[in-house]
């Protein structure tokens, strides 16, 4: 169990520019799910997947923001046009779901910087 | 709306003794599950420990525990014996499969 990976670390990108990660979950967990964390505050849940199904989506995943995950296993986070308001930390974590919810498991996340 | 809300945005305790951090949420809903997860610095969040909304009993993990009143919707974390390496930012959180965090409180242990 390697746990959660998430690349890159660090991501620092001039604004106007397209940025796409990578989360890596729990090799037996189904459940996938992003969330954003800017300073000082506590995570926002962005959108999540049973499988490769994109079950829920936030309000604050605008237009710009795209998610997949094609064959159930790692997704990506593309943000389009990135503007100031972009820069954060992308929390990715992962889950097993069965009868019930199991714990969520977070990966390190990748910080985001627009200059 | 589904909330979360943490009072307190900085405690502190020393080592050995016991601290209680405090969360409350808003929800309309009766099946729900109530985490306590833990955020060192540059580090990944950790869950602490989990309840569930329908177990009256409080769950305990080692020195954390919980104090759950349903009724009050209110979800206190209670940590005994405090480590120096307890310190870090502590989000109390809601949900079924998305999470709600509440802003996080930041515990500092002093030897």
């Amino acid at each position: 169990d390697t746990g959660v990976s998430q690349d890159p670390r660090h991501k620092i990108t001039k604004r106007g520019q397209n940025v796409t990660f990578r989360c890596d979950p729990i090799s037996e967990h189904n459940r996938l799910y992003w969330y954003r964390q800017t300073l000082g505050q506590g995570p926002e849940f962005l959108t999540y997947f049973q499988n490769e199904a994109q079950l829920e989506k936030s309000r604050l995943l605008s237009d710009r923001f795209s998610a997949e995950r094609p064959k159930g296993s790692f997704s990506t986070l593309e943000i389009q046009r990135t503007e100031q308001g972009d820069s954060a930390m992308y929390l990715c974590a992962s889950s097993g779901w069965a009868d019930s919810n199991q714990p969520q498991h977070f990966g390190d996340g990748t910080r985001l910087s627009i200059l | 709306a589904q909330t979360v809300t943490q009072s307190q945005p900085e405690m502190s305790v020393q080592e050995a003794e016991t601290v209680t951090l405090s969360c409350t949420y808003d929800t309309s809903e009766s099946d729900y599950y109530l985490f306590w997860y833990k955020q060192p610095p540059s580090r990944q969040m950790i869950l602490v420990i989990r309840q569930e909304a329908y177990k009256q009993q409080n769950a305990t993990e080692n020195r954390f525990s919980v104090n759950f009143q349903k009724a009050a919707k209110s979800f206190s974390l209670k940590i005994s014996d405090s480590q120096l390496g307890d310190a870090a930012m502590y989000f109390c959180a809601y949900g079924r499969d998305k999470l709600i965090f509440g802003t996080g409180t930041r515990l500092q242990v002093f030897p």
